[in-house]
């Protein structure tokens, strides 16, 4: 079965940190794309970062950046500078060329205190 | 990217009512989403719309319930019918833009759903 675990349901940091949100998943596919997106309080979905699985260079984006660990099928996400905006549920997903259905994570609340 | 509308924002509605969600792209695009996203949980997928042929719903939903429309490329309805107040969720729809060769979604907005 394909899977996405979310290990941390809520992190706090304060604004101007450093955070990371933990991500491993599960498929047997060889070639798959991993995402990250945000949900704010408004409620829109906003696409965050994407990574390739056949890339092994790690995916930036801004303040955004990711640990891709293929072998552990590890997708973490690292906020640097965090931002009061950064306030969201957190989604980790992925799907596979053979299968166009998005697998998601549980999410983690991260809250960004001033 | 694509940019996707929706409509209603939110509604409020009457247990044993219909109603029906509009999902608007500003380009064509093959494959739409609908997801619901009850409070606190993450997404689930209702069904898969593609332009031409009948929708593809997941377990657990049922075109009686869920009627879904895809009249042309950039455009699709969900309806939710007959509601009880276990219907009140956040409707989502997505769409795959072919345009960017990886497969990710872009979502619309979200339609609030309270069925009282």
């Amino acid at each position: 079965a394909q899977t996405v675990t979310q290990s941390q349901p809520e992190m706090s940091v304060q604004e101007a940190e450093t955070v990371t949100l933990s991500c491993t998943y599960d498929t047997s596919e060889s070639n798959y794309y991993l995402f990250w997106y945000k949900q704010p309080p408004s409620r829109q979905m906003i696409l965050v970062i994407r990574q390739e699985a056949y890339k092994q260079q790690n995916a930036t984006e801004n303040r955004f950046s990711v640990n891709f660990q293929k072998a552990a099928k590890s997708f973490s996400l690292k906020i640097s500078d965090s931002q009061l905006g950064d306030t969201a549920m957190y989604f980790c997903a992925f799907n596979t060329d053979s299968n166009y259905q998005l697998i998601w994570g549980a999410g983690t609340k991260l809250i960004i205190k001033p | 990217s694509a940019v996707i509308s929706q409509k209603p924002s939110r509604d409020i509605c009457q247990r044993g009512t219909s109603l029906t969600i509009q999902c608007q792209v500003d380009s064509q695009v093959t494959m739409m989403f609908w997801y619901r996203q009850q409070p606190g949980q993450s997404l689930t997928l209702i069904a898969t719309a593609n332009q031409g042929s009948e929708a593809t719903y997941e377990s657990g939903f049922v075109i009686d319930k869920f009627p879904i429309s895809r009249p042309n490329l950039t455009f699709s309805t969900l309806t939710v019918s007959n509601m009880s107040p276990e219907d009140s969720s956040i409707y989502l729809c997505s769409v795959e833009d072919p345009r960017t060769g990886v497969r990710e979604q872009y979502f619309g907005p979200g339609t609030r759903l309270t069925v009282t």
